[in-house]
């Protein structure tokens, strides 16, 4: 059973910088995985940020990135304000038509 | 603008069946897979499932397979997913998302299904 671990909670400065990650529990993240990132904010749906590794969905401010970082995916939040106040989630592609999510990142800015 | 708009969500008995909609608009529905994908009340998201376009290949999320029936209509431009054997953890909000480079790329606004007695 893959598991997909991400930081349940992280705070950050308004105007700081923050990187959440996404790490597998056996094995690297890579491309191959199709990471891709999620805010959502309590009783909305979610909204996509990032997809892809690094590509911004449309709408998406550019202070708000995806990477590799060692063998894990991140999001990189640049100058965070007080809307990134959510929580985040990261999804996998495993292959074969299965998809697996990450337990979310609650952001707080403060 | 691509919109996705769920329904059929409702308080089910466990056991029971239930099934969901979700309508699109605003884009080629015919040439996109689709997903369903859920929300424990307080809890993360969790994948459920997976159609391509044409509807020819379905997958599921282990804790749904052999209950769940996803399935979809071009012509209504629509994606079902058939609901059996409902069980107390199936207990979500479910959300119809568009698939986009293997991401879920367009959100609906979510249907809340409640299995209890």
């Amino acid at each position: 059973q893959t598991v997909v671990t991400q930081e349940p909670s992280f705070s950050v400065s308004p105007g700081g910088t923050v990187t959440l990650t996404c790490a597998l529990s056996s094995g690297s993240v890579s491309t191959t995985y199709y990471p891709s990132w999620y805010q959502q904010t309590p009783g909305q749906a979610p909204r996509t940020l990032i997809y892809s590794t690094n590509t911004r969905s449309s709408g998406v401010p550019d202070r708000f990135s995806g990477s590799i970082l060692g063998n894990k995916a991140a999001l990189t939040i640049t100058g965070a304000q007080a809307d990134d106040e959510s929580d985040y989630y990261c999804v996998l592609y495993m292959g074969s038509g299965d998809w697996v999510f990450g337990g979310g990142t609650k952001l707080t800015v403060l | 603008e691509v919109q996705l708009v769920e329904s059929g969500g409702g308080l089910v008995q466990p056991g029971g069946s239930l099934r969901l909609s979700c309508a699109a608009s605003g884009f080629t529905f015919s040439i996109y897979s689709m997903h369903w994908v859920r929300q424990a009340p307080g809890k993360g998201l969790v994948w459920v499932s997976h159609i391509n376009n044409g509807g020819t290949t379905t997958t599921y999320a282990d804790s749904v397979k052999g209950r769940f029936t996803i399935s979809r209509d071009d012509a209504r431009n629509t994606l079902y997913l058939q609901m059996n054997s409902l069980r107390a953890e199936d207990t979500a909000v479910y959300y119809c998302t568009r698939d986009r480079a293997y991401t879920f790329d367009s959100w609906g606004q979510g249907a809340l299904v409640t299995v209890s007695s």
